[in-house]
């Protein structure tokens, strides 16, 4: 399978604790985006990579978000301090260099703040 | 800002009925995207409409888009319990390529 993955694929934690996602874009694929989803909305940007640049960050991603991409290859996204309002699908898409391409998702990781 | 308004919300149709969703945007946008949601799934790419007067046909499911109004359609024909799902139409955000997501349009087709 040669698609966008993401580990884990639901994560349940205490509030307080940290966690922290992985993403494996398609190889190809210069740019690498986050998302977040909670229910009953569509998709919000959080922020994204070109190759190993983090280029724009939402002002949705409060200090206690961080991610990074070593090497342009996957990403991981942690959060710290998670909070009840961070459970939501935190989705990863990725696509070729330009803007304009199409943007292809992952999974999902399903975060469950108790 | 940049506003992205999908209708209806919510669709319930009988099996074998033709309705259409509406999703208009606040900005220029030379292409639009239709995504198919599962519950509890990734988003699924349906139709990349690239320029005004597209149109995408994939089987029940026709797209088209008109720049100019900033508008796109989503027609569906002959509604079948599969297509039952949230549809989300999006628009590129700005000059980096992030998307601007509707709300979505929760299908539920009944026999």
């Amino acid at each position: 399978d040669t698609g966008v993955s993401q580990d884990p694929r639901h994560k349940i934690t205490k509030r307080g604790q940290n966690v922290t996602f992985r993403c494996d874009p398609i190889s190809e694929h210069n740019r690498l985006y986050w998302y977040r989803q909670t229910l009953g909305q569509g998709p919000e940007f959080l922020t994204y990579f070109q190759n190993e640049a983090q280029l724009e960050k939402s002002r949705l991603l409060s200090d206690r978000f961080s991610a990074e991409r070593p090497k342009g290859s996957f990403s991981t996204l942690e959060i710290q301090r998670t909070e009840q309002g961070d459970s939501a699908m935190y989705l990863c898409a990725s696509s070729f260099l330009l803007p304009a391409y199409e943007q292809y998702f992952g999974p999902g990781t399903r975060l469950t703040v108790t | 800002e940049l506003k992205v308004e999908q209708n209806p919300l919510f669709l319930s149709m009988q099996e074998g009925k033709n309705y259409t969703i509406y999703c208009n945007y606040s900005t220029t946008s030379d292409r639009l995207y239709w995504y198919r949601q599962d519950p509890g799934k990734s988003l699924e790419s349906l139709f990349v409409l690239l320029s005004n007067g597209a149109v995408k046909q994939e089987g029940r499911l026709m797209a088209s888009l008109d720049t100019k109004a900033r508008l796109s359609t989503l027609h569906i024909t002959a509604a079948v319990h599969d297509l039952s799902a949230t549809y989300f139409c999006a628009i590129h955000g700005g000059s980096q390529g992030n998307l601007i997501f509707g709300k979505g349009t929760k299908l539920s087709v009944k026999p």
